[in-house]
């Protein structure tokens, strides 16, 4: 059974960083794309990262270009994002999600829980 | 960046309604559409991808079709479960834009 377990959320001051890890288990890691996808309160989902199965190649949204890393390590089967210089408007559940195929289709057959992440002072 | 965008926001209906939903894509994304159910406080659950491909353990009652720009998921008798907001997203370039939710009510 797959499962992606999200943790290291919380309240974090404007400016400051916090680095989200989600568990996998339940398929072969390396061989999938996994994404992080948010959703700021009262808002719709929002992509912000992907990462590819071999962690050679990244990708972003604008809204967090140079402030956000995303990585992984297929050793520990844990997927990671780094968060720099936090905003407000970073307030938001994070998922991460997994690619439904090796090979990086896009698109995301299983996602985790989520955690909560608030940027406030 | 391709834009999604979905129509209506929201809408009520009654269990047995048949209920579709429209997305459009701001250029033609062939059929790397794919379409979400969220409920509040769950994991997104994936319905369909390749804009008409059901996943596996997705009732039978959820649809998908339209190629290009234009495409719909149609919920032909609606259940009281089916209660949640649906997002349709475009897996064709990156960034993999979503819609903007539609918030289905079940009266």
């Amino acid at each position: 059974e797959v499962q992606l377990v999200e943790s290291g959320g919380g309240l974090v001051q404007p400016g400051g960083s916090l680095r989200l890890s989600c568990a996998a288990s339940g398929f072969t890691f390396s061989s999938y794309d996994l994404t992080w996808v948010r959703q700021a309160p009262g808002k719709g989902l929002e992509w912000v990262s992907t990462i590819t199965g071999s962690g050679i190649s990244t990708y972003y949204a604008d809204s967090v270009k140079g402030r956000f890393t995303i990585s992984r390590d297929n050793s520990k089967n844990t997927l990671y994002l780094q968060m720099n210089s936090l905003r407000v408007e970073d307030t938001a559940v994070y998922y991460c999600a997994k690619d439904r195929a090796s090979g990086g289709y896009g698109d995301f057959d299983y996602w985790g829980q989520g955690t909560l992440v608030t940027v406030s002072s | 960046d391709i834009q999604m965008t979905q129509s209506p926001s929201s809408l009520s209906a009654s269990v047995g309604d048949r209920v579709t939903i429209t997305c459009r894509a701001s250029q033609s994304i062939s059929n790397f559409l794919n379409w979400y159910q969220h409920e509040p406080g769950k994991a997104p659950k994936f319905l369909i991808y390749a804009a008409s491909s059901l996943q596996s353990g997705v009732p039978s009652r959820f649809s998908g079709s339209g190629s290009g720009t234009d495409f719909t998921l149609t919920i032909s008798s609606l259940q009281p479960e089916d209660s949640a907001t649906y997002y349709c997203q475009q897996s064709e370039s990156t960034p993999p834009a979503f819609g903007q939710g539609t918030k289905v009510e079940v009266k």
